[in-house]
């Protein structure tokens, strides 16, 4: 199972972009990268998936190298309402298997006035 | 359309009672997930259930806890004789079919207390 590593927190200022950086030197060619976002008592909310090269969104980019044993997360110009634990997850759900769901110890993002 | 929802949203329990924890998955979404999250720590999977069949259970302890998904009704995750340890939120999650590049919708959890 891949296994993740990322920063254990980060501050920036409100306006800032923010990156950031997961870890998962043993991913499986299967896999997906997968960030959630969660807010203090609540469910965590998905924000982005990637493959490979760049994937944007609406509200992020992820940034996967050639060889996909990291990934980097880029929040542009982050407010307050930023301030969040960020999850980085490597897998798949296939139909017989919810391999590899489960959430490491995530990134607390301060955003500061 | 709404979200997924989970019932009661703080459940207080004395050890060796029973804890009987609901999930209803967003419309339209036939596939659940069970998580269990400790203070200060990411969220574990437990389980992952279809209607009426269990896909994954290799996160779930064997003794205790025990999950289903009837074809009518919510999925219910229920832990008998609980003990201190099993105080966590409990977050469950849904999806149309097998999760779109695991991609879940979570509901808001069941803060689970046991005394």
């Amino acid at each position: 199972l891949a296994k993740t590593t990322q920063p254990i927190s980060m501050d920036s200022y409100e306006g800032q972009e923010v990156n950031i950086t997961c870890s998962h030197n043993n991913i499986a060619t299967n896999d997906y990268i997968t960030w959630y976002q969660q807010f203090p008592s609540q469910g965590p909310r998905f924000i982005i998936q990637g493959y490979k090269t760049k994937v944007t969104n609406e509200v992020a980019s992820l940034f996967i190298p050639a060889d996909r044993k990291s990934s980097t997360l880029s929040l542009p110009r982050v407010s307050l309402s930023d301030t969040a634990v960020y999850y980085c997850l490597v897998g798949a759900i296939s139909s017989g298997s919810a391999r590899q769901l489960t959430f490491g110890s995530g990134t607390q993002l301060t955003v500061l006035p | 359309n709404a979200g997924v929802m989970q019932n009661p949203r703080h459940l207080v329990r004395r050890r060796g009672q029973e804890a009987r924890l609901r999930c209803s998955p967003m419309k339209g979404h036939s596939h659940v997930y069970w998580y269990r999250q400790l203070p200060e720590e990411g969220l574990k999977f437990m389980v992952y259930l279809q209607k009426e069949n269990i896909i994954d259970e290799s996160g779930m302890p064997k003794e205790r806890f025990s999950a289903e998904f009837p074809k009518e009704g919510p999925s219910i995750l229920r832990i008998q004789q609980v003990v201190r340890g099993d105080s966590a939120a409990y977050f469950c999650a849904s999806s149309p079919e097998v999760a779109r590049y695991n991609e879940q919708f979570f509901g808001p959890g069941t803060r689970l207390t046991v005394l």
